[in-house]
């Protein structure tokens, strides 16, 4: 079975400031990991994904992620927080054990202060 | 990009009606579908699998009578809700998987938000 974590349901930064949005990932193979965004009563846009080629993945909007098989980690971070980053974040995995379906973390609400 | 769109957007009925949603991929074919159930403040729940012309997969607590999903060509997938209920309120999401080789990414609509008075 296939499983995502993510650490902190909400996240709080300042305009400007370093985005960190956490998810570790459980798979018996190797996984793809994708990062979605979600803006109020709108559908999922990808933002990322990692699809065993380089750990490294950039995104639009100037996010990115780094896939850590050591850690079973997949965390997004974004240098420089901006107003319009504000939305609801889901981590997702598929592949292994899931086949084609993708399971989802419970989200990380972001929110960007002035 | 991929683009995947829903209609409607919104719908408002009676309980006891059927309503019927659908998922259209606008700019490629899509032999798998996904429909999704997402709650206020919660995550999305894979209600099931839509594969063209073949019956869909529901998956487990999901009642397959209830929820008729009907993939009838390659580029639309329908979800039916049917005799709907208060609690069939939600905002229902589907995706379309892009057949790219080495890629399991899905494409998602903008979602329907169901009201049943």
């Amino acid at each position: 079975a296939q499983s995502v974590t993510q650490l902190g349901s909400h996240v709080s930064v300042s305009e400007g400031a370093l985005v960190l949005l956490r998810c570790n990932y459980s798979s018996s193979v190797p996984p793809y990991l994708f990062w979605y965004v979600q803006y109020p009563n709108q559908g999922l846009q990808l933002l990322l994904k990692y699809t065993s080629a380089a750990t490294l993945v950039k995104g639009i909007n100037g996010f990115e992620a780094e896939f850590k098989k050591s850690e079973t980690s997949f965390h997004l971070t974004k240098p420089s927080a901006h107003m319009s980053d504000a939305a609801e974040y889901f981590c997702a995995v598929s592949g292994g054990g899931g086949g084609n379906k993708l399971t989802f973390g419970t989200g990380t609400q972001l929110k960007v202060e002035l | 990009g991929a683009v995947v769109s829903q209609h409607p957007s919104r719908v408002i009925c009676k309980s006891g009606t059927s309503v019927k949603i659908e998922c259209r991929s606008l700019d490629f074919q899509a032999t798998t579908m996904f429909w999704y159930r997402q709650f206020p403040k919660q995550s999305l729940m894979l209600m099931a699998t839509s594969n063209e012309g073949s019956k869909a997969t529901y998956e487990q607590g999901v009642e397959k009578d209830k929820f008729l999903i009907n993939h009838a060509s390659l580029t639309l997938s329908t979800l039916t809700v049917t005799s709907a209920h208060p609690e069939d309120s939600s905002f229902y999401i589907c995706s379309a998987r892009v057949p790219t080789a080495g890629s399991e990414t899905q494409y998602f609509g903008p979602g329907t938000r169901l009201l049943v008075l």
